[in-house]
């Protein structure tokens, strides 16, 4: 079985530009994450969405971070312009959320510096 | 919201030690926990996880957890450390959140292993 797969793996831009992450999770799978992991501290959830609709997007920087779904399957999320304080590790994970003890699969990640 | 607290951002234990890492959390409800290995440039990939079926959980790479309402705790433990169990630890708890499920994760522990 395929796992997740994110791209790219790192990314390095300058303040103010724009950049974009791909995911495409585990087939089958109706529940996709996407948690920001700043350094020395656990990921935090920024969006998730269920098929291609988002059921929390309350951590969400909305002024400069935007994520879709369209299809219900594969995902991008988009950072315009960028901030020093958004490099990190973005993280996407999927799941069948068939319940609250499903586990989330988590792809390699994607990290990004900010000059 | 519930939350997770993992005691030491840093253990050090020599080759062949006991591993112990704390985790607490916070929940009104009876919690569905997890434990979470990330490697360095990685995802992060399950250990293991509790689900009410039994207090004591194995899981991979010889690693097991028990969960103590009382101490509302869930620590984790391997009675033999390899220099391979150098990562970064995260427990992480998993909450019904605006009509989905939610992880909430701690802050991590480092395991390193020494020879």
């Amino acid at each position: 079985e395929a796992g997740v797969a994110q791209s790219p793996r790192y990314k390095i831009i300058e303040k103010r530009q724009s950049v974009a992450f791909w995911c495409n999770p585990i087939s089958g799978h109706a529940t996709l994450y996407w948690y920001q992991q700043i350094l020395g501290q656990g990921p935090k959830l920024l969006i998730q969405f269920q098929n291609n609709g988002v059921v929390d997007d309350s951590q969400l920087p909305k002024d400069r971070f935007s994520a879709e779904r369209l299809k219900g399957v594969d995902s991008t999320l988009k950072i315009q312009p960028a901030k020093l304080e958004d490099s990190a590790v973005y993280l996407c994970a999927s799941s069948t959320s068939e319940g609250l003890d499903t586990e989330a699969f988590f792809g390699q990640g994607t990290r990004l510096t900010v000059v | 919201a519930q939350s997770v607290t993992q005691l030491g951002s840093h253990v050090s234990v020599s080759e062949g030690a006991l591993v112990l890492l704390r985790c607490n959390y916070s929940s009104s409800v009876p919690p569905y926990l997890f434990w979470y290995v990330q490697y360095p440039n990685q995802g992060l990939q399950l250990l293991l996880k509790y689900t009410s079926a039994a207090t004591l959980v194995k899981g991979i790479n010889g690693f097991e957890a028990e969960f103590k309402k009382s101490e509302t705790s869930f620590h984790l433990t391997k009675p033999s450390a390899h220099m391979s169990d150098a990562a970064e630890y995260f427990c992480a708890v998993s909450e019904q959140w605006n009509y989905g499920q939610n992880f909430v994760f701690g802050p991590g522990t480092r395991l390193s292993v020494l020879p």
